[in-house]
């Protein structure tokens, strides 16, 4: 059965702390990795990793795919609270049918 | 341009009822699929229409229904109301044919809470 798990499923960090959430996946004929954050209800679009070693990155936010190895971290440096929310991790898989998501991991930024 | 809408907001039912939720994609997307979070399963792939077509459903019991309309929009609908589908459902649109393509980003609403007492 395809599935996704990520951790940790919670944290709590402090202003300017960085974080690094972990993604790991058992996905027949993977295509593509993605990741979401989302704040109240919808979930918006962060990033989507197709290649191992290519590091893709948006300001404070980083992410890189270990195909090898089936996981994906996001990174968060110097985080605010606005970074608070929950991180939702994603695989599409080869013949893009499936969309299998994980629990997520809320993160919690106390100033 | 308007995001994705979704209706209504929130919604209170009781078991055995049945209930209809909408979703306005985004002007242009003519692909929108349908997704359940809940704090013990996470969010889960419902189904997904394109061009009035249901394409691909994920693993979910017959009482999930859903279409969509030459204008692009679409409605499910959960028949016998259980505990269980009190839930946020979500929707999401997105412009290309595939469903889940290499190339293809979702858009999503708000959502839609569903509380089955």
């Amino acid at each position: 059965e395809d599935k996704v798990v990520q951790s940790p499923l919670s944290l709590v960090v402090h202003e300017g702390d960085t974080v690094t959430l972990n993604c790991s996946y058992e996905v027949t004929n993977f295509r593509s990795l993605l990741w979401y954050k989302q704040e109240k209800k919808a979930p918006t679009f962060l990033f989507m990793l197709t290649s191992s070693g290519i590091e893709k990155k948006s300001g404070r936010l980083s992410s890189i795919l270990d195909k090898k190895e089936l996981f994906s971290i996001l990174n968060i440096t110097a985080t605010q609270t606005g970074d608070s929310a929950v991180y939702l991790c994603a695989v599409i898989n080869q013949a893009g049918t499936a969309l299998i998501f994980g629990k997520g991991t809320t993160l919690s930024v106390s100033s | 341009k308007a995001g994705v809408t979704q209706t209504p907001r929130y919604l209170i039912k009781t078991r055995g009822q049945q209930v209809t939720l909408s979703c306005s994609p985004i002007s242009g997307h003519r692909s929108v699929s349908w997704y359940q979070q809940t704090p013990g399963q996470g969010l889960q792939f419902l189904f997904e229409y394109f061009s009035e077509t249901q394409r691909n459903k994920g693993n979910f019991p017959g009482r999930f229904s859903g279409r969509q309309f030459s204008n692009s929009r679409s409605e499910m609908n959960v028949s016998t109301l259980e505990l269980g589908d009190s839930a946020l459902y979500l929707c999401a649109s997105s412009l290309d044919s595939g469903l889940f393509s290499g190339a293809n980003v979702l858009t999503f609403g708000a959502g839609s809470r569903l509380t089955v007492l």
